[in-house]
């Protein structure tokens, strides 16, 4: 199975602030990689697939990268609404894997 | 608007059977591919299955394969997961998603584009 090694586990920061959260795929996935967020109590929203594709109707501040096995989502100018979890996932093939998730604190 | 909502979730004792519903509107069911994640409490998202449009091919990790089973019915909008010899580990919210259909020129991508709220099974004695 294709492990998605997430870090960091927690992070916290401050409004206005840029973060990024990483994925490392143990194996070549291409670009078959999506980023989700989730809210306390809510299912997971998609934002990001295809690795850089971002999904209709999530804020241009949200981005996705790739550099070889390293998968980013990179979040400009952090508001309050972007507190939650987010996880990386790999459908390049099956069994599909998650990331451990990140969950996002804002000062 | 798409819409999924699940149904059929509770407690049950280690063993016994389960069978979850997710009704789905807003979207031409029959043309998606459908899927069940779980998350068990305060932890990650776990893939549990994923069936094809016309219910002829089915997919599972092997920690559920030979005792959850997906189906669907499309005349309905309906996905199903029937699940059997339930674990203590089986405990989690079960989400229905749907499978995006992103063509890149070579193959489809198999995000998750729609979830529904989620319902909870407690496996427990």
């Amino acid at each position: 199975d294709i492990q998605m090694t997430q870090s960091p586990s927690s992070m916290s920061a401050s409004l206005g602030d840029t973060v990024t959260i990483t994925c490392l795929a143990s194996q070549d996935i291409g670009n078959y990689l999506s980023w989700y967020q989730q809210k306390p109590g809510k299912s997971p929203k998609l934002m990001i697939y295809g690795a850089t594709n971002l999904e209709d109707g999530v804020p241009s501040r949200f981005s996705g990268s790739r550099s070889g096995s390293d998968y980013s989502l990179t979040i400009n100018s952090l508001g309050y609404d972007d507190e939650g979890i987010y996880h990386c996932h790999q459908y390049y093939e099956y069994p599909f894997t998650f990331g451990s998730g990140t969950k996002l604190e804002i000062k | 608007e798409v819409q999924l909502v699940e149904s059929g979730g509770g407690l049950v004792q280690p063993g016994r059977s389960l069978k979850l519903s997710c009704a789905a509107s807003g979207f031409t069911f029959s043309n998606y591919y459908m899927a069940w994640v779980r998350q068990a409490p305060k932890k990650g998202l776990e893939w549990v299955a994923t069936i094809s449009t016309s219910g002829s091919r089915t997919y599972y990790p092997d920690s559920v394969k030979g005792r959850f089973t997906i189906s669907r019915d499309n005349a309905k909008s309906s996905l199903y997961l029937q699940m059997n010899s339930l674990k203590s580990e089986d405990t989690a919210t079960y989400y229905c998603a749907r499978h995006g259909n992103y063509y890149d020129g070579t193959y489809y991508h198999w995000y998750f584009d729609f979830w529904g709220p989620g319902t909870m099974v407690t496996v427990s004695s």
